[in-house]
């Protein structure tokens, strides 16, 4: 079946050094979204892409669409203790419904 | 006012015992989820209704029955539970499911399950 695997699956950071995480789809997707949950918290959306190549930036936060549609990335600028937390990319399981694969995560480790 | 809310929030229980999570938006959506997020933080659809019609009904065992009683409303009910039962379980809602762009999809606080 369709898998959407992320890269790495934990990273800590220093305060102040940039993070990336990697999302890599089996399948070809129509978009992607990100999402972030808090340690104790929920799953909240952050972005979603369609465009083939699409760049799109939220403040310090960087989302990439790849050209084949089959992998995005999030890469957060100088990283702060606010940003800690699992980064989950999904996409969509087909079908006539809103169904989302989501990723494995990323889990982020801020130092101070 | 918060927009999709679970009750309860956690949840301790014997194996073998029933139980019921409840749900509830007031977004207005018309398609509703849950999901069952392990230990290792794998989040995985189970079920999902839209305007009370399922419409998803993932590889999940048969004592998992879900229940909508109006498009605003999704529970869940766990018969027999079992060790493996226990993760956070969470509901969302989004506008409806149809193809085309997919919409974003809006997270309760999830209900903590425990089952010894």
């Amino acid at each position: 079946g369709q898998q959407v695997m992320q890269i790495p699956q934990y990273q800590h950071v220093q305060e102040g050094e940039d993070f990336t995480t990697y999302c890599n789809s089996s399948t070809t997707l129509s978009n992607i979204q990100w999402y972030k949950q808090r340690p104790g918290g929920h799953p909240v959306f952050l972005i979603q892409l369609v465009k083939s190549g699409e760049v799109k930036k939220q403040k310090r936060l960087t989302f990439q669409f790849g050209e084949a549609k089959k992998n995005s990335s999030l890469h957060i600028t100088a990283t702060q203790t606010t940003d800690v937390g699992t980064y989950f990319c999904a996409g969509p399981g087909g079908g006539a419904t809103n169904k989302l694969i989501f990723g494995t995560g990323t889990l982020l480790a801020v130092q101070p | 006012d918060t927009a999709v809310s679970q009750t309860p929030k956690y949840l301790v229980t014997q194996m073998g015992n029933d139980k019921s999570i409840k749900c509830e938006q007031n977004l207005g959506h018309d398609t509703m989820y849950w999901y069952k997020q392990d230990s290792k933080k794998f989040l995985k659809i189970m079920f999902s209704y839209n305007n009370k019609e399922l419409i998803i009904n993932e590889t999940v065992p048969n004592r998992f029955s879900p229940k909508s009683p109006d498009k605003a409303h999704l529970n869940l009910h766990i018969n027999s539970l079992e060790l493996g039962d226990s993760a956070v379980y969470f509901c969302a809602s989004s506008q409806a499911g149809v193809a085309g762009p997919s919409y974003e999809q809006y997270f309760g606080p999830g209900t903590r399950l425990t089952v010894t």
